[in-house]
């Protein structure tokens, strides 16, 4: 069964650098075809994807946040991690992070998703 | 900051069939398939249609999607209640070398 769960504080302030990790299970991110996506969803408003890491450690990145993120992947604890620097209380979302299997049938679309984790931005 | 255009809403009566319009450009829709999401209050979207128009197990033959050209549908015949809810659409873009989502539609089930 696969799963996945996101962990991260609740509030940042101004300024300050989000660390967000996702733990999985029920793959290895060394599996060819395998890659995790990052998304985060303002309260009320759309998805907006942000990173991707794949099997390989390539990384993608959204063209518009890509000068504040870096995502990482921790092959040896099933974790994948999204640093994002220099926040504002325009990043306060629910930040979720996804599978993707680029060899299954579901190819490029987000087929197992974590249930999501709340963070907001204030001082 | 949506790169995939959406109608903000979409409506019917149970029963009806209901379609969601998808507007994307060649570096995306055009080149690339397209994914649809659907996303229950409070809870993470899910997976809907991949490849422009399979069904992933355990989704109801209700749900159907198409594409031409550079936009795409989501049809659901014979709405339901449980039906009312968020979608999306998603696609790779190659210009951005990135996912895009769509800015979302509500459905209502009058």
């Amino acid at each position: 069964q696969v799963t996945l769960r996101e962990f991260g504080p609740a509030l940042v302030k101004p300024t300050e650098t989000l660390t967000l990790t996702c733990t999985f299970s029920g793959f290895a991110l060394t599996t060819s075809g395998l890659c995790v996506s990052w998304i985060r969803q303002p309260p009320g408003k759309a998805l907006e994807w942000l990173a991707l890491i794949d099997w390989d450690d390539d990384k993608f990145y959204a063209t518009s946040l890509k000068t504040r993120l870096i995502i990482s992947k921790d092959i040896s604890k099933n974790q994948v991690v999204l640093t994002m620097t220099n926040m504002d209380p325009m990043d306060t979302a629910t930040y979720y992070c996804a599978r993707m299997d680029q060899f299954a049938p579901s190819y490029y679309g987000l087929d197992v998703w974590g249930q999501g984790t709340t963070v907001t931005v204030s001082s | 900051q949506s790169v995939l255009t959406q109608p903000p809403s979409a409506s019917g009566t149970p029963g009806q069939r209901v379609t969601i319009s998808c507007s994307g450009s060649s570096s995306n829709i055009g080149i690339n398939f397209v994914y649809w999401y659907q996303q229950l209050p409070g809870a993470a979207p899910r997976l809907l249609i991949s490849k422009d128009n399979l069904r992933p197990s355990g989704v109801p033959d209700r749900f159907s999607g198409s594409k031409s050209g550079t936009s795409a549908s989501l049809a659901i015949s014979g709405l339901r209640s449980e039906d009312e809810t968020d979608y999306y659409c998603a696609a790779w873009d190659d210009s951005l070398r990135g996912y895009v989502f769509g800015t979302g539609t509500k459905v209502t089930v009058l």
